[in-house]
């Protein structure tokens, strides 16, 4: 069974850190591409970043680049977002995503149940 | 950047009547590789968004029938045949023809 579990809500200062994680099940993440989702309280959803599937390219909203870089480790099957200079406009419901296999996002099939990051002194 | 237009925002129906939600993108999604990359996605109170169909008319496993996709170009349905309680929430399309990625507003469907 496909699964993608992710790490618990937060609260983060304006200007701080924070690192994301997205442990896969079921696949292996190196086999697919996959994406960061993000949703604003009561908005609809915002594409954030994408890796393909052997890692090699990367993209990013133009409201993160810069800020946020998104990897991924083998050998714990898992993705990571992680983002930096942290703005209260980035406080939102982080979904990571699956995409296709072999490929570049050519659609997001399994999501995970999400990540809410609060930016907020 | 493509923009995605849904009409309509929200839509009342009756349970066992058809739903139908229209998205058009500002430009082409047909793909250099002769794919359009045109999705839609689901999203119920309180879940995360769920893959409903694929390249415009892909459902995806597990999806009932009563859900279909159709279109091309820059102009694509959703289309309901008999809509049932647990359809209640909002769709979304995606394209993924191009960098940025980007999505339809939403459209809610609701139960009259």
């Amino acid at each position: 069974e496909v699964q993608l579990v992710q790490s618990g809500g937060v609260v983060v200062q304006p200007g701080g850190s924070l690192r994301l994680s997205c442990a896969a099940s079921g696949f292996t993440l190196d086999d697919y591409a996959m994406y960061w989702v993000r949703q604003a309280p009561g908005k609809g959803l915002e594409w954030v970043s994408l890796i393909n599937w052997h890692g090699g390219s990367t993209y990013y909203a133009d409201s993160v680049k810069g800020r946020f870089t998104i990897s991924r480790d083998s050998s714990k099957n898992s993705l990571y977002l992680q983002m930096s200079s942290l703005r209260a406009e980035d406080t939102a419901l982080y979904y990571c995503a699956r995409g296709d296999y072999g490929g570049w996002g050519a659609h997001a099939d399994y999501w995970g149940q999400g990540t809410l990051v609060t930016v907020s002194s | 950047d493509i923009v995605m237009t849904q009409t309509p925002l929200s839509s009342p129906v009756t349970l066992g009547q058809p739903a139908s939600i229209s998205c058009r993108s500002s430009q082409s999604l047909v793909h250099s590789d002769g794919n359009t990359y045109l999705s839609w996605l689901q999203q119920r109170p309180g879940q995360p968004p769920r893959l409903l169909v694929e390249r415009i008319s892909n459902r995806f496993s597990g999806v009932p029938d009563r859900f279909s996709g159709s279109g091309a170009g820059t102009d694509f349905t959703l289309k309901i045949s008999r809509v049932e309680a647990e359809d209640v929430g909002v769709y979304y399309c995606m394209q993924a023809t191009q960098f940025p990625r980007t999505f339809g507003q939403g459209t809610k469907l609701e139960i009259k």
